[in-house]
């Protein structure tokens, strides 16, 4: 069983729906969770940060931790094609360690 | 948040060659990582690389198929050696920002024939 799980899709959703992207994981010390996203022939980048359990809005997006689940999800409103990217989730423990990231889910989001 | 750049951002490659990866950092950093990203596949820390001292190496991954090298704290190169069409992938530096947050370069996109 791999540490995160996360669904790579492809997912496919008209403009404008509420899309929504989950991972879930297996060790209960990462403490620090991240979203990055990464368009094509580009490098990750980080889109949301959240620290411990809780919710995170910034703009259209919202990250959700909720670690008795070891869950975490990111909500997209108002989707634009721009949104359009692979979404990967990715999650540490305190001190220095490693981040370890999920295979990304495709997304894209049709005009 | 650094700015990265990576260089070359892509190449073709003879198998049984080695390719150095270049990355440049404008500020600072005690760390540098370098990840591997396979066709359709998560990202894959390879190595973690401090100035001064040897890199640290993930399991799986060896100093002399991937040798690292660190002279300064905005500079860093990785060299894939002895390539196979196995290699081909997306190469990644990153840095670290605080509290676990990584930053990326572009990435290289090398491809072995």
């Amino acid at each position: 069983q791999k540490e995160v799980e996360q669904d790579p899709g492809p997912l496919s959703v008209p403009e404008g729906a509420i899309v929504s992207l989950n991972c879930t994981y297996s060790n209960s010390a990462f403490q620090y969770f991240m979203w990055y996203r990464q368009y094509s022939r580009k490098g990750p980048e980080l889109l949301m940060y959240t620290y411990s359990s809780g919710n995170k809005e910034d703009g259209r997006f919202t990250a959700q931790v909720d670690k008795s689940s070891k869950y975490i999800s990111l909500f997209i409103r108002d989707s634009q094609p721009s949104d359009s990217a692979t979404y990967l989730c990715a999650m540490s423990g305190q001190g220095a360690q490693k981040l370890v990231f999920g295979q990304g889910t495709r997304l894209t989001i049709n005009p | 948040s650094a700015v990265i750049s990576q260089k070359p951002s892509r190449d073709i490659c003879q198998r049984g060659t080695s390719l150095t990866i270049q990355c440049q950092v404008d500020s600072q950093v005690t760390m540098m990582f370098w990840y591997r990203q396979q066709p359709g596949q998560s990202l894959t820390l390879i190595a973690t690389a401090n100035q001064g001292s040897e890199a640290t190496y993930e399991s799986g991954f060896v100093i002399d198929k991937f040798p690292i090298s660190r002279p300064n704290l905005t500079f860093s190169t990785l060299t894939v050696s002895n390539m196979s069409p196995e290699d081909s992938s997306i190469y990644l530096c990153s840095v670290e920002g605080g509290g676990s947050k990584a930053f990326f370069g572009q990435g290289t996109r090398l491809t072995v024939v």
